[in-house]
């Protein structure tokens, strides 16, 4: 079975700094996706980003990116410029040959002013 | 643009009642899903529904889980006698085409609790 693990409960960053989030995990799959979702107080699920594991460039978003590393099954989250709402739990999650999500624990993000 | 939206938003009902949540997928969406988050836990899997029949389910999708498709446009989650444990965030997702490449794409939850 697959696994996603987030190790950092929790980060902190200074508003229109860069912080990056971790995000391993664990597969015997060559084809599959991973995903990052935003999920802000109101506990909606919101999409941040999106990486297809065939393709080797990186995905970017305006300020976010990923840096994914394929043969460390290593997935993170780059947010630059952070802004206040940018205050969220983020959730890293995998899909594979099933379509379901394997979601993490999450990282409860704080951006201070 | 579409969303996915779920009713109720919030949900307080008796331990042993059935309760009945309702999501509105994204109309051009063929694949469904239903996830739970309890209190300070990650999203789980429950189940996915296509071509009007589950094609997934969790250990968590037990007897007491059903869900159905009952017209074109809702897709319901139905829990037959609820229990405590049952107090959770439920999300409803929806997916648009068979290709794992499209994003699923999250309603904004009812929250359900259990007393």
């Amino acid at each position: 079975a697959q696994t996603v693990t987030q190790s950092q409960p929790e980060m902190s960053v200074q508003e229109a700094e860069t912080v990056t989030l971790s995000c391993t995990y664990d597969t015997s799959e060559s084809d599959y996706y991973l995903f990052w979702y935003k999920q802000p107080p109101s506990r909606q699920m919101i999409l941040v980003i999106r990486q297809e594991a065939y393709k080797q460039q990186n995905a970017t978003e305006n300020r976010f990116s990923v840096n994914f590393q394929k043969a460390a099954k290593s997935f993170s989250l780059k947010i630059s410029d952070s802004q206040l709402g940018d205050a969220a739990m983020y959730f890293c999650a995998y899909s594979g040959v099933a379509s379901r999500l394997t979601f993490g624990e999450g990282t409860q993000l704080t951006v201070n002013p | 643009e579409p969303e996915v939206t779920q009713t109720p938003s919030h949900q307080v009902t008796q331990m042993g009642q059935e309760v009945i949540l309702r999501c509105v997928p994204i109309s051009n969406h063929l694949y469904f899903y239903w996830y739970r988050q309890i209190l300070g836990q990650k999203v789980e899997f429950l189940v996915s529904f296509y071509n009007n029949e589950i094609s997934e389910k969790s250990e968590i999708f037990d007897d007491q889980f059903s869900v159905e498709r009952p017209d074109g446009s809702n897709f319901t989650l139905k829990i037959r006698s609820t229990k405590l444990e049952d107090s959770a965030m439920y999300f409803c997702a929806s997916r648009e085409t068979s290709g794992r490449t499209e994003t699923q794409y999250f309603g904004p939850g009812t929250r359900l609790l259990v007393l």
